[in-house]
């Protein structure tokens, strides 16, 4: 097991709504990177945060948002919900290390928008 | 643009044979390519990486790697399946200008029978 955990489990939402996903990193690891995994499909990156700033997003919307914290903790936020955001949501951490770092995922949030 | 195809959805072994998992990569440069594995309702775990060096590599579990630059391939071995190594593996590839932002494939599922 890796030293990344997330909370909540597991959650239902329904459409519209909004959703807070939390992520704490492993000891030492000031790099958090967030994917999306839709049922059946690999993992897509979302964005990633290092040093308290968004550095580097995939292709999503910006109703896709977060925010990273001191301790290196990460959220994650998606306002206006829409079924196609059901998915397994995944943080990885990592040390700095100029690209040769490996990344490590944490168990993740399964969410469901009804 | 980075990105790699995993060719085959499903793999079937019987336990104690040879188990292959392909992996094809289309990258500008040089490669950094990994492998990691999620078990049902866990998250990604990481198995082996290839930055520079050797062409094979070890990793986890007894899994191993070969990269081969003219097929550009990085398939993933064992020379004794488990029927605990049944699970998802997915190959990612790492970006060239955002060392934390990966790129992965659809997933291979291995089914090891007894």
């Amino acid at each position: 097991e890796t030293g990344v955990t997330q909370s909540p489990t597991h959650l239902i939402k329904t459409r519209g709504q909004q959703v807070t996903l939390r992520c704490s990193s492993q000891s030492g690891h000031n790099t958090v990177s967030w994917y999306q995994q839709a049922l059946g499909q690999g993992p897509q990156f979302i964005f990633q945060y290092y040093r308290e700033e968004e550095n580097g997003r995939g292709n999503f919307p910006p109703r896709f948002s977060g925010l990273q914290f001191p301790n290196y903790s990460s959220e994650l936020n998606v306002n206006a919900l829409e079924l196609d955001d059901s998915a397994l949501y995944l943080c990885a951490s990592s040390r700095p290390g100029g690209g040769l770092e490996t990344q490590y995922f944490g168990p993740g949030t399964r969410l469901l928008v009804l | 643009a980075q990105s790699v195809a995993q060719p085959e959805d499903q793999v079937n072994v019987a336990e104690g044979n040879p188990l292959t998992v392909k992996c094809t990569y289309s990258v500008s440069g040089n490669p950094y390519l990994f492998w990691y594995v999620q078990y049902p309702n866990r998250g990604l775990q990481f198995l082996l990486k290839y930055i520079t060096g050797d062409n094979l590599v070890k990793g986890s579990y007894g899994f191993e790697a070969e990269f081969n630059k003219s097929q550009t391939s990085f398939h993933l071995k064992k020379p004794s399946a488990l029927v605990s190594d049944s699970a998802l593996y997915f190959c990612a590839v790492r970006d060239q200008n955002n060392f934390n932002k990966f790129y992965f494939g659809s997933g291979t599922k291995l089914n090891v029978k007894p």
